[in-house]
């Protein structure tokens, strides 16, 4: 099982990009990368997911290095909205539940 | 709305009640999970069934006690609890693929605000 080591917070402005990179040195060759967003008092929701080079879809971007150790998600031009918990889990093995949930980054975004 | 829906929404119960939260998800996934997050907490996993079947249990207390009768609904039993059991539960569904790359990406419920008095 793949561990996880993000920051623990990050502040930013409104309008910025925010680049939230974590690292993942054990990760196995079937394993996927997903980033996940959780507001205080809900369910974590699915931003985005990839298992090499960058991925983009509507709300994020994913940059994933060769050797997959790390990956970094973007939130281009960040609002007040954005501030939230992201969390990053690698894994997706043929056993249900392998991805663990860590600390997460509390991003933080300021008027 | 991500296609899974708990019951109920907030929940207050005494130590020696005895309740049951509900999930159902009409997303036809076959894995379903709870996950149980304390106060400024990271989540943790309670149990996990995939094709219906128990997969994993994180060494939760026997005074919760789960339930998944078929692959969309999932409940978890609730008795004589204690206070530190008080946390928003979480119930989650995906789609576990054996013999593929597995994404399992997770979809959430809203969740049920418990609070053991």
């Amino acid at each position: 099982l793949a561990k996880t080591t993000q920051p623990i917070s990050m502040d930013s402005y409104e309008g910025q990009e925010v680049n939230i990179t974590c690292s993942h040195n054990n990760i196995a060759t079937n394993d996927y990368i997903t980033w996940y967003q959780q507001f205080p008092s809900q369910g974590p929701r699915f931003i985005i997911q990839g298992y090499k080079t960058k991925v983009t879809n509507e709300v994020a971007s994913l940059f994933i290095p060769a050797d997959r150790k790390s990956s970094t998600l973007s939130l281009p031009r960040v609002s007040l909205s954005d501030t939230a918990v992201y969390y990053c889990l690698v894994g997706g093995d043929t056993n249900a539940g392998k991805s663990t949930f860590g600390d997460g980054t509390t991003l933080t975004v300021k008027p | 709305e991500t296609g899974v829906t708990q019951t109920p929404r907030h929940l207050v119960m005494g130590m020696t009640n005895k309740k049951s939260l509900k999930c159902e998800q009409h997303l036809g996934h076959n894995a379903m999970y709870w996950y149980k997050q304390s106060a400024k907490k990271p989540l943790e996993l309670m149990f996990v069934y995939s094709l219906e079947e128990r997969v994993e249990n994180n060494s939760v207390p026997s005074r919760f006690s789960p339930e998944c009768p078929n692959s969309s609904h999932l409940f978890l039993h609730l008795h004589t609890l204690q206070p530190e059991d008080s946390a928003l539960y979480l119930c989650a569904s995906s789609q576990d693929r054996e013999g593929v790359f597995s994404t399992d990406t997770q979809y959430f419920g809203p969740g049920t605000r418990l609070t053991v008095l």
